[in-house]
């Protein structure tokens, strides 16, 4: 089974803190992809990841950035948090760039519900 | 712009009876359609997907749902529903460069 882990359930931070939240896969997939997720608005992406290093931009990515040094990890990062980014944050991954098929499934982590006070 | 648009908020069922949630999508060429579901506190499950063939998809736990290209949707539905899918429900469309498109949920109660 694909598992997809997110290093905290729960996070709380302050205003103004530097927050890390990460996400690793054990499948070698290509892509990962880090979503929030707020009530009555469903996911959003954030931004993706199709290879190491490689990092592109999704619908909001205002406010945070990412880091893919290796295959399996895939960090969020909030230079300075602000309670606007209080919400549910969600990891997925996925095998095939593009095309078509069965690969295209995301398998999602648990989630990492951050308070930002 | 590509989109999917959950209409119902909130649906409240009794156990037992049947369910429908919901589904249209906008996206200029061929879909893959997906529904995924969401229990209290967990990340996302998928219950099924549809990428070609026979427009009538059968997923996990008894759901399954039925793709119409007339009319850009893809409802999902359970003939006898149980308290334990109670849950949020999310259908999605892959877009290009494998992303997802996301509607807003639908939260089903199940009252006894």
């Amino acid at each position: 089974d694909v598992k997809v882990t997110q290093s905290s359930r729960y996070l709380v931070k302050r205003t103004g803190e530097k927050v890390f939240l990460e996400c690793v896969q054990d499948m070698d997939h290509e892509n990962m992809f880090w979503y929030r997720q707020d009530p009555g608005l469903g996911l959003r992406l954030i931004y993706f990841s199709y290879d190491v290093k490689m990092k592109e931009k999704g619908d909001i990515p205002e406010g945070y950035s990412v880091s893919r040094e290796k295959k399996e990890r895939f960090s969020l990062i909030l230079e300075s948090a602000s309670t606007n980014q209080t919400s549910m944050y969600l990891c997925a991954s996925t095998h095939v760039r593009g095309g078509g098929g069965e690969d295209n499934e995301q398998f999602f982590g648990p989630g990492t519900r951050l308070t930002v006070l | 712009a590509q989109s999917v648009t959950q209409p119902d908020i909130h649906i409240t069922v009794s156990e037992g009876a049947s369910l429908e949630l919901r589904c249209n999508y906008s996206y200029g060429a061929t879909p893959y359609l997906f529904w995924y579901v969401q229990s209290p506190g967990q990340g996302l499950q998928l219950l099924l997907k549809y990428f070609s063939g026979d427009t009538l998809v059968q997923g996990i736990k008894g759901f399954e749902a039925e793709f119409k290209r007339s009319q850009s949707s893809f409802n999902l539905r359970k003939p006898s529903v149980h308290w334990s899918d109670a849950a949020e429900y999310f259908c999605a469309v892959l877009i290009y460069g494998n992303k997802l498109v996301f509607g807003a949920g639908t939260i089903l109660r199940v009252k006894s």
